[in-house]
């Protein structure tokens, strides 16, 4: 199974500044997946990032304030653009291998914004 | 639309009893079924999943779920608990029509002595 590691693990934010969190697995994957998990809250798909390809995000999070960038198969980035108190949250990276749904999580970054 | 609904966002049991974690689907297509774990301060792990054959699928840990079609459920099971049990459960549910995970809300685990 794929390792997955996030930088940073965590972070303390001002108001109206961005945030660039990293994803970095240890083999080549195509499935790349941003999620956000809100305090004491599930996961919520932010985006799927495949190489090669724009990334397509799900209904609520746009790309001016969620930019992704994915330059590699073992790499993506997420930024966190503008960030408001309502950004604070856990956002975790995954990644997709061989079976549908089955999925490798990173260890998140807890971002709090003040 | 699919969508997962998780009963009782905090369960607590005594070391050694039942654990029961709750989940029920909705799903117009037949679904692929996952039960994943967070443990604090890490991301999700995979405990076990269900896509197509044997209803009863058994996972890591001693856990293991059954996928009831006629009850549209997937309840999470394990005979003994242990307290490295205590962690975040979430069901999820993936069809290829939404061609994506679909998270219920969690179950926060609590094992006591």
């Amino acid at each position: 199974s794929a390792v997955i590691s996030q930088k940073p693990s965590r972070d303390i934010c001002q108001r109206g500044t961005s945030l660039t969190i990293q994803c970095q697995v240890d083999s080549q994957v195509t499935m790349m997946f941003w999620y956000r998990q809100q305090p004491g809250q599930s996961l919520t798909l932010i985006a799927t990032a495949n190489q090669g390809s724009e990334a397509t995000y799900e209904s609520g999070f746009v790309i001016d304030k969620f930019p992704i960038s994915r330059p590699n198969l073992t790499f993506s980035t997420l930024t966190v653009s503008n960030m408001s108190p309502e950004d604070s949250s856990i956002y975790l990276c995954s990644v997709e291998e061989d079976r549908v749904g089955e999925q490798y999580f990173g260890p998140g970054t807890r971002l709090t914004v003040t | 639309a699919q969508s997962v609904t998780q009963l009782g966002s905090h369960v607590s049991v005594s070391e050694g009893a039942l654990v029961l974690l709750r989940c029920n689907y909705s799903s117009s297509v037949p679904p692929y079924l996952f039960w994943y774990v967070q443990y604090p301060n890490q991301g999700l792990q995979l405990l076990l999943k269900y896509t197509t054959g044997a209803t009863l699928v058994k996972g890591i840990n001693g856990f293991e779920a059954e996928f009831k079609k006629s009850e549209t459920s997937f309840h999470l099971t394990k005979p003994s608990a242990h307290m490295s049990d205590a962690a975040e459960y979430f069901c999820a549910v993936y069809t290829g029509t939404a061609s994506k995970l679909t998270f219920g809300t969690g179950t926060r685990l609590q094992v006591t002595l």
